[in-house]
C-alpha cells in the first residue's frame, strides 16, 4: 500500500508564479516529512522539511505547509524559476527509534516551469 | 554539502551473474547508510538500512540473500545483486546520515542496472 501519494504526475506552471506540490499520506506514525528535488540520473537533493510540531516552514522561495488532521502537506515555490524543473518527491519519516533516517516516498511530481 | 558517490553508475549483466554497488561517503563518516530501489516512473522504495559493523536491516519483501549489504567501514557500504534477473533491473540509490538528523540525509547519484 502506498502510504505516502503525490497524485498530481506532473505540473506546468509560468515563470515567475506559484507552483503548488502536493502530498498526501495515511500513516498516522508519521512525524517529519520532507521534500526532495530530483534530477534524471541523480540521486534526490533535500530542499525543506517539516516537523508535526508545525504547520509551516519557510526558507527563502520555497514553503511547507502541513495539515496534520487532513493528513496532507503542500510545497510552495514562489516565484517559480525555470531552474526548478524537475521531478519533486514528498517523504515520510517516524522520527527516533529503529525508524530513524527511513523514508517513505511519494511517486514524485514532475514540474515543468516556462519561461 | 556531503556528497554520496555510488559506482558504477550503470551496469548491464547477464542474467544469473552478480553484481556488486558501492556507495561511499566521500567527506563524512557514516554509521547509517540506505538502500533504496526505483522502477521506472515510481517512487523510492526502501530495501534495506545498512549499519556499519552489523547486519543489514531488511525491508518486508526484500529477499537478504538475493540482495547482500555489506557495511565494513565508515564511508563505504555495498550492495551485491545475486544471480541477478531481468526482473532486477531497476535504478538503485544509497543514502548515508551525516550527524545527528534527517535532513542531513544524502543521496548518491544512483547506478542503473540492466540485467539481459
Amino acid at each position: 500500500d502506498q502510504q505516502v501519494k503525490q497524485n498530481s504526475p506532473s505540473l506546468s506552471v509560468q515563470e515567475g508564479r506559484i507552483s503548488i506540490l502536493n502530498c498526501d499520506y495515511t500513516n498516522s506514525m508519521f512525524d517529519y516529512f520532507l521534500w526532495y528535488k530530483k534530477y534524471p540520473a541523480e540521486g534526490p537533493t533535500f530542499l525543506i522539511s517539516i516537523s508535526s510540531i508545525k504547520d509551516k516552514n519557510e526558507d527563502g522561495r520555497f514553503t511547507v505547509f502541513l495539515n496534520k488532521s487532513a493528513k496532507h502537506l503542500s510545497l510552495h515555490i514562489v516565484p517559480s524559476q525555470p531552474g526548478d524543473s524537475a521531478v519533486y518527491f514528498c517523504a515520510a519519516s517516524i522520527a527516533g527509534g529503529t525508524s530513524y533516517g527511513k523514508l517513505t516516498f511519494g511517486q514524485g511530481t514532475i514540474l515543468t516551469v516556462h519561461p | 554539502g556531503a556528497v554520496v558517490s555510488q559506482h558504477p553508475s550503470w551496469v548491464i549483466c547477464k542474467s544469473g551473474t552478480s553484481v556488486k554497488i558501492e556507495c561511499r561517503s566521500l567527506d563524512f563518516q557514516a554509521t547509517t547508510m540506505f538502500w533504496y530501489r526505483q522502477f521506472p516512473k515510481q517512487s523510492l522504495m526502501l530495501m534495506a538500512t545498512s549499519n556499519e559493523g552489523s547486519k543489514a536491516t531488511y525491508e518486508q519483501g526484500v529477499e537478504k540473500d538475493k540482495f547482500l549489504i555489506n557495511h565494513a567501514s565508515l564511508t563505504l557500504s555495498t550492495l551485491t545483486v545475486t544471480s541477478a534477473h531481468p526482473e532486477d533491473s531497476s535504478f538503485y540509490i544509497c543514502s548515508a546520515i551525516a550527524g545527528g538528523n534527517t535532513d542531513t540525509q544524502y543521496f548518491g547519484p544512483g547506478t542503473r542496472l540492466t540485467v539481459l
